[in-house]
């Protein structure tokens, strides 16, 4: 079973600064990632697919980067509203990473 | 626009099973696949299973082999997610999403249904 490992558990920042979450696999996938962004009691929500591909409306303050085993999700510049748990997601398996939880 | 209704909560009482819908509007109901996540009260997302709204082909997670069935009816552009022999450890928020057929993102998500199984 590939899993996916996501790093820090806990991201505390200040409005306008930079986030850095990454995702690592234990075989490769490829490009294969996607990103999602949950706040509390709502559903997830598709941020990012193919690693770097931004989703329908996603604003472009997120960005997505890596291949092989190593991933990240940046967001360049933090906007209150983007308090949230952040999961990244693998083709294989379709399994979920354990999620970041950033806190503005 | 895309829109994924699901079923409400539910309460059942452990060994018995539970029936989720999910019903989508707003694109053609057969050219994309369901998939269902489930969440534990803190915990991360968890991958079921999916079934392909057009062909009805699916595919389940081995941890629910045995216990999930996922259906669907064409006409009424609705899945459906039954899981059986409830436990505890079964409570969780319930989520069907919609995916693009031979992909593996989703990419547009229900509110979720919450399951309860208690005595």
């Amino acid at each position: 079973e590939n899993v996916l490992t996501q790093s820090p558990a806990t991201l505390s920042l200040s409005p306008g600064e930079r986030a850095t979450l990454s995702c690592r696999a234990s075989q490769s996938v490829s490009s294969y990632v996607a990103w999602y962004q949950q706040k509390p009691g709502q559903a997830p929500r598709l941020l990012i697919y193919d690693a770097s591909n931004r989703a329908t409306g996603i604003p472009a303050r997120f960005s997505g980067s890596g291949s092989g085993t190593d991933f990240t999700l940046t967001i360049s510049s933090l906007e209150p509203e983007d308090s949230a748990v952040y999961y990244c997601q693998q083709r294989s398996g379709f399994t979920f990473g354990g999620g970041t939880k950033v806190e503005i | 626009q895309v829109l994924i209704v699901q079923s409400g909560a539910e309460v059942k009482k452990p060994g018995a099973s539970v029936k989720v819908s999910c019903e989508a509007s707003g694109y053609i109901f057969t050219t994309y696949s369901i998939h269902w996540v489930r969440q534990a009260p803190g915990q991360r997302l968890e991958w079921m299973g999916w079934i392909n709204a057009g062909n009805g082909d699916r595919q389940y997670s081995q941890n629910f082999q045995g216990r999930v069935t996922i259906t669907r009816d064409t006409s009424a552009s609705t899945a459906y997610l039954e899981l059986s022999s409830l436990n505890s450890e079964d409570t969780a928020v319930y989520y069907c999403a919609r995916n693009p057929s031979g992909w593996y993102y989703l990419d547009n998500w229900g509110q979720g249904t919450l399951v309860t199984v208690s005595s």
